[in-house]
Order: structure tokens, then C-alpha cells, then sequence
């Protein structure tokens, strides 16, 4: 088992810029997050997702977008790339139960992004 | 409102002397609280889930211990591979993770 993959490893994007980060899980994980981890701050929260076909907003979702067709890929959009979205991106995700154990989250190794 | 505290922000010991990282926490309806290590330019790793007060895991040199209001990590005569930096989330009611700003331990040999 992969467990939570990320592509692309770095990226670096110029003002203004468009692109898509890939997060694809081998788990049969029903959630799925998208985190962001800057310095001081913590991760934080951007979009999550349920299920296939499910997304929902977290701490700090504007200016992103995400999708999650397949239940095992879960993208992350941005569509105007800022300098403020200069960051650290890490996928995460866990099973769906009632069990504590269930939400033990597993991530990815994340994706290093500079906007210039 | 929901928050998770983490402290010392980072701390250095000499091999061998053991320490504890705290995680405080005020959130409406604990579901979870969790431990995560993190190594430089990877992803958090999962280490240890507690649910109720006065639950403690153990793995290796870490041991993880709850109580209503924080969490306390300890590291017993850790090592060089110990250095890392640890953080601590809670699951509350509406059932997403708030995380901690980490503690970044540093042991020298």
C-alpha cells in the first residue's frame, strides 16, 4: 500500500497562475482533507470531503476549490494563484466509523507551493 | 471557542534526559485527542489515539497520558531519532481535527 500520495512534490507559480494539486489514497478511505501548514500557524484546515462526490469547507477555504469524483482522488484547485498561498499543502484522510479509531488520520507528504 | 495549545514552542535535551510536551485544550465535546510526529519536509505520523480521561498509550520511549483538560506526551531517556516535532490535535463534536502548533524537540547526543 502507497497510503496517501501528493503530486507535485514543489511547485512554484508565478501571481495569478492556475493549478491543480492531486491527493490519491489507496486505503478505501471514505474522508479525505486538504490541510494547509504555514510557519506559527498550525495546520489548518482548507476543504474536506465525506464521500465520493462530497465537499465541504473548512477553516480557510477561499480561494480554492476542490472536487472529489473518484473515491479515492481528491483535488485541490487554485484558480488565481496569491503570494499568500505560499504554504505547505498535506492530504489527509481517514475511514468513516463510529469508533475513535476511525478518525486517526493518515497524510500524505505534502506539496511545497511558492507564489511569486 | 475551540483551541488547542501546545508547549514548550521547542525544546532541546541531552540524550538520555526524559521531558514532557504538554497539550492543553478547550473544545466543545472532546472526541478524540491525537499525537502526531513530524519529521523536516515529510508528513505528520500518526502515534497515538486517546479518548477519555486517565487513558494512557505507550510506544518505545513515548508515553501519552489525558486528563479533562490536556494531554501530556512523555519521553523517557530519549534519543537522537526522538528529535522531531510533535503535535497534538483534538477531534471535537462537529467531528474535524484542530491541531496545535507543534513542539519541536531536539535531542543531542
Amino acid at each position: 500500500n502507497a497510503g496517501v500520495t501528493q503530486t507535485p512534490k514543489f511547485r512554484v507559480l508565478k501571481t495569478g497562475q492556475s493549478m491543480t494539486l492531486l491527493c490519491a489514497q489507496d486505503m478505501n478511505h471514505e474522508y479525505m482533507y486538504w490541510y494547509r501548514q504555514d510557519p506559527g500557524m498550525g495546520l489548518r484546515l482548507i476543504h474536506y470531503s465525506v464521500g465520493e462526490g462530497t465537499t465541504a469547507k473548512g477553516e480557510v477555504p477561499d480561494g480554492y476549490n476542490v472536487s472529489r469524483l473518484k473515491k479515492q482522488n481528491f483535488l485541490l484547485g487554485l484558480e488565481s494563484a496569491a503570494p499568500s498561498q505560499t504554504s505547505v499543502y498535506f492530504c489527509a484522510s481517514n475511514r468513516q466509523g463510529l469508533r475513535v479509531s476511525s478518525y486517526e488520520q493518515y497524510f500524505g507528504p505534502g506539496t511545497r507551493l511558492t507564489v511569486t | 471557542e475551540d483551541q488547542v495549545t501546545q508547549s514548550p514552542e521547542a525544546l532541546r535535551l541531552q540524550e538520555g534526559e526524559s521531558s514532557s510536551l504538554n497539550c492543553s485544550y478547550t473544545v466543545s465535546g472532546l472526541r478524540g485527542l491525537f499525537w502526531y510526529r513530524q519529521d523536516p519536509g515529510k508528513g505528520p505520523e500518526f502515534l497515538f489515539t486517546l479518548y477519555s480521561a486517565g487513558e494512557e498509550k505507550e510506544k518505545e520511549r513515548l508515553k501519552a497520558t489525558l486528563t479533562k483538560k490536556e494531554s501530556f506526551l512523555h519521553i523517557t531517556a530519549p534519543k537522537p531519532e526522538d528529535s522531531a516535532t510533535y503535535l497534538c490535535a483534538v477531534r471535537h463534536q462537529g467531528g474535524k481535527l484542530i491541531f496545535g502548533q507543534g513542539t519541536e524537540l531536539s535531542v543531542k547526543p
